[in-house]
């Protein structure tokens, strides 16, 4: 079965920085797209950017382009999404998702969520 | 870049009743490219409809999608108390990559 498990919930200051991860397993991790999008308190969802692992074909959603980064590690079938400094309004649920196929998609697998509370 | 409008935001209703949420995109989209997915509270987004029209994996028949162009529907035919959440329509596709709408609240009535 397919699935994706997000790393556990963070507490962070802000100008922190932080590596959030994603790691798939039950499928071939380099040949389906994944994306992180992003939940504030109380609001709806919010598309950051995505990956293809095999080509590191790395898109941004404008408003999050230069202000995260996302990676993914092959060998061990992760990918992640990193701040270099944090700010009080990154406080949020992070999700990764999966495509439903090799190509831009819907997301069919979803990971149970990162909580990341940035706070001084 | 597309923006999508969900309506209405909250939709009060009951158990049984029929429920028609619909989603408005800025500009002419292709169906193959729209999703709608059902949240729970404290609960990771759940695709329901992918293609505008075709079920996800496990998802009852009671849920259907319709629409082409800019005007997209989600129809739950007879609603369960499981049902109630909040839905998210989705356009995925050229630069930006994708959107979603800001959401519909179905609560009980």
């Amino acid at each position: 079965e397919a699935q994706l498990v997000q790393s556990g919930a963070e507490v962070k200051k802000p100008g922190e920085s932080l590596k959030i991860s994603c790691k798939g397993s039950g499928y071939s991790f380099t040949t389906y797209w994944i994306g992180w999008v992003r939940q504030m308190p109380g609001k709806g969802l919010e598309w950051m950017g995505i990956i293809y692992p095999s080509a590191s074909d790395i898109r941004y959603s404008p408003p999050f382009q230069g202000q995260v980064t996302i990676s993914a590690d092959k060998s061990i079938s992760t990918a992640f999404l990193q701040w270099s400094s944090l700010k009080a309004s990154d406080t949020a649920m992070y999700y990764c998702a999966r495509t439903s196929f090799n190509y831009l998609s819907a997301f069919n697998i979803w990971g149970q969520g990162t909580m990341v509370t940035v706070s001084s | 870049e597309i923006v999508l409008t969900q309506s209405p935001g909250t939709l009060s209703l009951s158990p049984g009743e029929r429920a028609t949420l619909s989603c408005r995109a800025s500009q002419s989209v292709s169906s193959s490219y729209l999703a709608w997915y059902q949240q729970k509270p404290g609960q990771a987004p759940r695709l329901l409809i992918y293609g505008a029209s075709s079920r996800a994996t496990g998802i009852p028949d009671s849920f259907s999608g319709s629409g082409s162009g800019t005007d997209f529907t989600l129809t739950i035919s007879r609603l369960e108390p499981e049902d109630f959440a909040v839905y998210y329509c989705q356009h995925f596709g050229s630069s930006p990559g994708i959107t979603f709408g800001q959401g519909t609240r179905l609560e009980i009535k």
